[in-house]
């Protein structure tokens, strides 16, 4: 158990809708990662919160949003979907240990679009 | 184009036997991270290495990141059906964020 929990773990839903996904990180950790990750491409990196304030953005869609609360947990929210957001959504939180961060992973959400 | 390479793709062995996995970039890292996930789960961090030329072991696996922090790779000796999962390697960049490679999927029959 990494202590990142995510909710919901299955989400089925349909063409044009919108779902929210829900990360809480580790005690203590301030930063949250979100990447998908699909069968034929790999884990991609989705954005990026730092103790509330968004910091990097990777190959993240404009239909995608997200957000981290003062509480640290965040969410991703998908909107507008299509049959190829179909994928594992992981979140991750990190801790920096004297020049390196360490990402713990997430049980991730299965995100189905029919 | 990735940015952090990782062969080979796919391997299947038999138990007992040893193998090696590489992780390869023309990018510098500050540090290097090894997982392990298996279907429908999240990452698993198994170590991180920070110092070139450093070399970890944990148990039946020995990691080292190269002199010139591009490149990694991990050995397992005498593998068990336990092991069998998707091997992730994954960069983080001086003052960016952390780059995958797309895997190792390693299947280890008893």
């Amino acid at each position: 158990d990494s202590g990142v929990t995510q909710t919901p773990k299955h989400l089925i839903t349909a063409t044009g809708q919108r779902v929210t996904l829900r990360c809480s990180p580790r005690s203590g950790d301030l930063s949250v990662y979100w990447y998908q990750q699909s069968l034929d491409q790999g884990l991609q990196f989705l954005i990026q919160y730092y103790n509330g304030e968004e910091r990097a953005k990777g190959n993240i869609l404009e239909r995608f949003s997200a957000q981290q609360f003062p509480d640290l947990h965040s969410e991703l929210n998908l909107s507008s979907l299509e049959l190829g957001d179909s994928a594992l959504y992981f979140c991750a939180s990190s801790v920096t240990s004297g020049d390196t961060d360490t990402q713990y992973f997430g049980p991730g959400t299965r995100l189905t679009v029919l | 184009t990735q940015l952090l390479e990782q062969s080979p793709q796919f391997l299947s062995i038999q138990e007992g036997e040893n193998l090696t996995v590489y992780c390869n970039s023309s990018s510098v890292f500050s540090s290097l991270q090894w997982y392990r996930q298996e279907p429908g789960e999240g990452p698993v961090l198994l170590v991180t290495v920070v110092t070139g030329g450093e070399v970890k072991k944990l148990k039946r696996l020995t990691f080292q990141f190269g002199d010139a922090r591009k490149d990694s790779s991990l050995h397992i000796t005498a593998a068990q059906p336990g092991d069998t999962g998707l091997y992730l390697c994954a960069g983080l960049l001086y003052g960016q964020n952390f780059v995958f490679g797309p895997g190792t999927r390693l299947s280890v029959l008893p």
